[in-house]
């Protein structure tokens, strides 16, 4: 199965700190690149996506940067809140979603 | 509007016997896709319905079914149970041919211990 490898797999860091976690895939008729953000009992839910054909995209405190030629792209947390504690999972795919392993994020107060 | 709805919850069951897991779409939705979460291994894709065909296939053995009926609503069913099918099951469903279909609105997923 084509793979998206996510790093790191947990991260903690500072209130008030950038959190970043970064994704590689393979395929490149991948088109579409999801971030999701999972808290326990919950499924998943999309937290913010884009498309090859842009290189970053805000939305409030969440910005995704891709670099279609290196295959890569992050997520970047700002002034990370306790809040945002959950497990963030990338994902990237066209017809099929194929989904990383997941980051757990743990933002300390 | 009501979300992606699954059933059950919660479930136990012993090596060898069967289960079946159930899928209620966002209405409107034709897409449906099924998900096995483990700690490990995150997300990983078994299976997606689309108008009641399976449109697209994961790397899982032939122990792994599912179906779509009519209505989108979808079932999977796993046969001959082994530990390691332990998990949580999550389906998904989308728009599937309209912009913004891959758009996966996630349900909250059947957690199934195998003993």
């Amino acid at each position: 199965q084509q793979q998206v490898k996510q790093s790191p797999q947990s991260l903690i860091v500072q209130k008030g700190g950038i959190s970043i976690i970064n994704c590689a895939y393979e395929n490149t008729a991948f088109d579409y690149f999801p971030w999701y953000q999972q808290f326990p009992g919950k499924g998943p839910a999309l937290l913010i996506a884009i498309r090859p054909d842009v290189s970053e995209k805000k939305e409030g405190r969440f910005t995704i940067s891709f670099n279609k030629s290196a295959k890569q792209f992050s997520l970047h947390i700002m002034d990370s809140q306790p809040g945002d504690s959950a497990t963030y999972f990338c994902a990237a795919g066209d017809d099929k979603i194929i989904f990383g392993k997941g980051t757990r994020l743990h933002i300390l107060p | 509007k009501a979300g992606v709805t699954q059933t059950p919850r919660y479930l136990i069951k012993t090596r060898g016997q069967q289960v079946t897991l159930s899928c209620s779409p966002i209405s409107g939705h034709r897409s449906v896709s099924w998900y096995q979460q483990t700690p490990g291994q995150g997300l990983q894709f078994l299976f997606e319905y689309f108008s009641e065909t399976q449109r697209n296939k994961g790397n899982f053995p032939g122990r792994f079914s599912g179906r779509q009926f009519s209505n989108s609503r979808s079932e999977m069913n796993v046969s001959t149970l082994e530990l390691g099918d332990s998990a949580l099951y999550l389906c998904a469903s989308s728009g599937g041919d309209l912009s913004g279909a891959n758009v996966l609105t996630f349900g909250a997923g059947s957690r199934l211990t195998v003993l």
